[in-house]
């Protein structure tokens, strides 16, 4: 089955660092980007950056740039989405999603990571 | 960047009835690389249409797509309870933008 599982829900405190996986199974792993998208609670959605699993290629969005980390590692299919400290305002519900071969719309969504940060 | 307007930002309508919803482009969309997306309460979001007019896979017909240049369209042709959600577009002819969303609420 083609699908994306990601990491489980985390509560945090301010200042603290987190580091979420998402892993790709049932396709090639190396052969589509992968995304990350932030979405708050009761807002919309927001692009946080992709990498390409084959060369690790990674391309911020201009919002996040200097926030977060991206990185993959192809041995094991799985894409991490990671802060060096965190701040209330990440709280937010984080969806690593496919894009599609050629095109980047995203083609297979993974379920989300729920991430609190409350002192 | 391309910013992407989306409206109404509800449309409240029965079971049954036409939905049309609107994503206006900030600056022509190359290629007519626009993507919609379906997103029920507590799930992830689902592809539904890319190049504008695309079904993706499993999609159902009533589910359509079109436009070009700054103005697209999502039609569901007759609401089903299930597509009672939030639907956004998104670009990657320049980059990737999401619109904020429309949501289709029952009457």
């Amino acid at each position: 089955e083609v699908q994306l599982v990601q990491s489980g829900a985390e509560v945090k405190k301010p200042g603290e660092s987190l580091k979420i996986y998402c892993k790709g199974s049932g396709y090639s792993f190396t052969s589509h980007w992968m995304g990350w998208v932030r979405q708050m609670p009761g807002k919309g959605l927001e692009w946080m950056g992709i990498i390409y699993p084959g060369d690790s290629d990674t391309r911020y969005s201009p919002s996040f740039q200097g926030q977060v980390t991206i990185s993959a590692d192809k041995s094991i299919s799985t894409a991490y989405l990671q802060w060096g400290s965190l701040k209330a305002s990440d709280t937010a519900m984080y969806y690593c999603a496919r894009l599609g071969e050629s095109f980047w719309f995203f083609d297979l969504w993974g379920r989300g990571t729920p991430v609190t940060v409350s002192s | 960047e391309i910013v992407l307007t989306q409206s109404p930002g509800t449309l409240s309508l029965s079971p049954g009835e036409r939905a049309t919803l609107s994503c206006r482009a900030s600056q022509s969309v190359y290629s007519s690389y626009l993507a919609w997306y379906q997103q029920t309460p507590g799930q992830a979001p689902r592809l539904l249409i890319y190049g504008a007019s695309s079904r993706a896979t499993g999609i159902p017909d009533r589910f359509s797509g079109s436009g070009s240049g700054t103005d697209f369209t999502l039609t569901i042709s007759s609401l089903e309870p299930e597509d009672f959600a939030v639907y956004y577009c998104q670009q990657y002819g320049s980059s990737l933008t999401f619109g904020p969303g429309t949501k289709v609420a029952f009457k």
